[in-house]
């Protein structure tokens, strides 16, 4: 099925630091979602995207719709422990309302 | 305000059981999607309803699995016979309608199938 390509598959970050990663697709999407999962719970959403270039914030996470439309930036600034996590961005192609395709997942640790 | 609710949060069962897993979309959402989330594969959808009505269950890996949704504040995702194959995450999230994107997650049930 569909793929969404997800990058890095996991990072460690250390307090302080601006940490990205990005989703890339060969299709189009007509909307972008980033969510958080911490352990044992279910995805909390932090930022939707829904025209083409549209950049959003939230706090300190600003997440990007990229200009072709087959990609997806989420940048975190000045990283606190409680960071960590894994981030899942989602996309949902025209012509499928309610499906959404899920990327495998960013998981943020913190630097030993 | 509740979110969404599911149940039980973890379930330990043998081969060949029946398994049941409840959902209560949150209040004045008509659209439930349900999901099962594994390390190799991630998150993939089950299928979703809307207004209570199936909308698409391509998702549903076998015949073993089923869902119905007899009103609006309830569904349930049902394995009959359950394998070990089937053990998972299965969270459960919902919209307002199809037409929000922005869907909420219940907590999950950890299924597990000895």
């Amino acid at each position: 099925g569909q793929q969404l390509n997800q990058s890095p598959q996991s990072m460690f970050i250390q307090e302080g630091e601006d940490v990205s990663m990005n989703c890339t697709s060969s299709s189009i999407f007509n909307t972008w979602l980033w969510y958080k999962q911490d352990p044992g719970e279910g995805p909390v959403l932090l930022i939707a995207l829904y025209k083409a270039g549209e950049l959003t914030s939230n706090g300190r996470l600003t997440a990007q719709f990229g200009i072709t439309r087959k990609d997806s930036f989420l940048n975190i600034s000045a990283s606190i422990p409680s960071d960590v996590g894994i981030y899942f961005c989602a996309g949902q192609k025209g012509g499928s309302q309610g499906n959404l395709i899920f990327g495998k997942g960013t998981k943020l640790s913190v630097k030993p | 305000d509740a979110g969404v609710i599911q149940s039980p949060r973890h379930e330990v069962t043998e081969m060949g059981q029946e398994v049941t897993l409840r959902c209560k979309p949150i209040s004045g959402h008509n659209s439930l999607f349900w999901y099962r989330q594994t390390m190799m594969r991630g998150l993939e959808l089950l299928i979703y309803f809307n207004n209570n009505v199936p909308i698409d269950d391509s998702g549903m890996p076998e015949d073993r699995f089923s869902a119905k949704m007899p009103n609006a504040s309830f569904s349930t995702l049902k394995i009959q016979p359950s394998e070990p194959r089937d053990s998972a995450v299965y969270f459960c999230a919902s919209t307002p309608g199809l037409a929000n994107n922005e869907q909420f997650f219940g907590p999950g049930t950890r299924l597990t199938v000895l």
